[in-house]
């Protein structure tokens, strides 16, 4: 693989279910990232990770948990599914965090919770 | 706080030159991207402007204005293929991009 992957593509899942979006890396970057898009708005980030075993919160994490066990992965999980969390959402990485470096996005997990 | 405005659509013809504004304020500046994203895809990044003044990268370029908060790309030559969202999004101080809504650009024949 080169770049990013998400998986899975797309997803309809019940309300109350839990679900983890999963991220695979495989540029070496220190930082990843977790974003919502809705129509309307702007990329709004969930939470991130600047390295390895360190994780943040962003913008909108509530209902949202991540981990970063290792490099490569970024699995972003919703404990408890609600209709608000029906979105298209996106993985992505950069180099390094704290300094200028572009953000490398995956293709996206749409999903649709009911 | 923290706000971008871009507009929420333009429309263009094939061969013509298109110039997308975007205004931001922001907690700090660490400088400002734009990203190209076609319908049901993730966006790519085209440009990155941290002083004053304009960079060109081929057929697109970009401006800057720190002190007015104030960029601007500009697509010339315009092809059916540039039809897409651009995204405006500034570094703030913590490091984070902060993303606009994004300006659909419709190119006609």
């Amino acid at each position: 693989i080169a770049g990013i992957t998400q998986a899975p593509t797309s997803q309809i899942l019940a309300a109350g279910r839990r679900m983890t979006l999963r991220c695979t890396q495989d540029m070496r970057h220190n930082a990843m990232y977790w974003y919502r898009q809705d129509l309307g708005l702007g990329l709004r980030l969930i939470h991130y990770s600047n390295t390895a075993g360190t994780t943040g919160k962003g913008e909108v994490p509530d209902g949202y948990s991540v981990s970063r066990a290792n490099t490569d992965d970024f699995p972003l999980t919703l404990a408890s599914a609600v209709p608000s969390q029906t979105s298209v959402y996106f993985c992505a990485s950069s180099r390094l965090a704290g300094e200028v470096y572009e953000q490398f996005f995956g293709p996206g997990t749409r999903l649709t919770v009911l | 706080g923290q706000n971008i405005d871009q507009p929420t659509e333009m429309t263009a013809t094939e061969g013509a030159i298109v110039q997308i504004n975007c205004t931001y304020q922001t907690s700090g500046f660490n400088g400002l991207f734009w990203y190209q994203q076609h319908a049901g895809e993730a966006p790519t990044f085209l440009s990155y402007n941290v002083l004053d003044g304009l960079e060109e990268k081929g057929r697109f370029s970009s401006f800057l204005s720190r002190s007015k908060g104030y960029s601007y790309l500009l697509l010339k030559e315009l092809q059916m293929k540039d039809s897409a969202s651009y995204l405006c999004a500034p570094l703030n101080s913590n490091y984070q991009l902060i993303w606009g809504a994004g300006t659909k650009l419709i190119i006609k024949p």
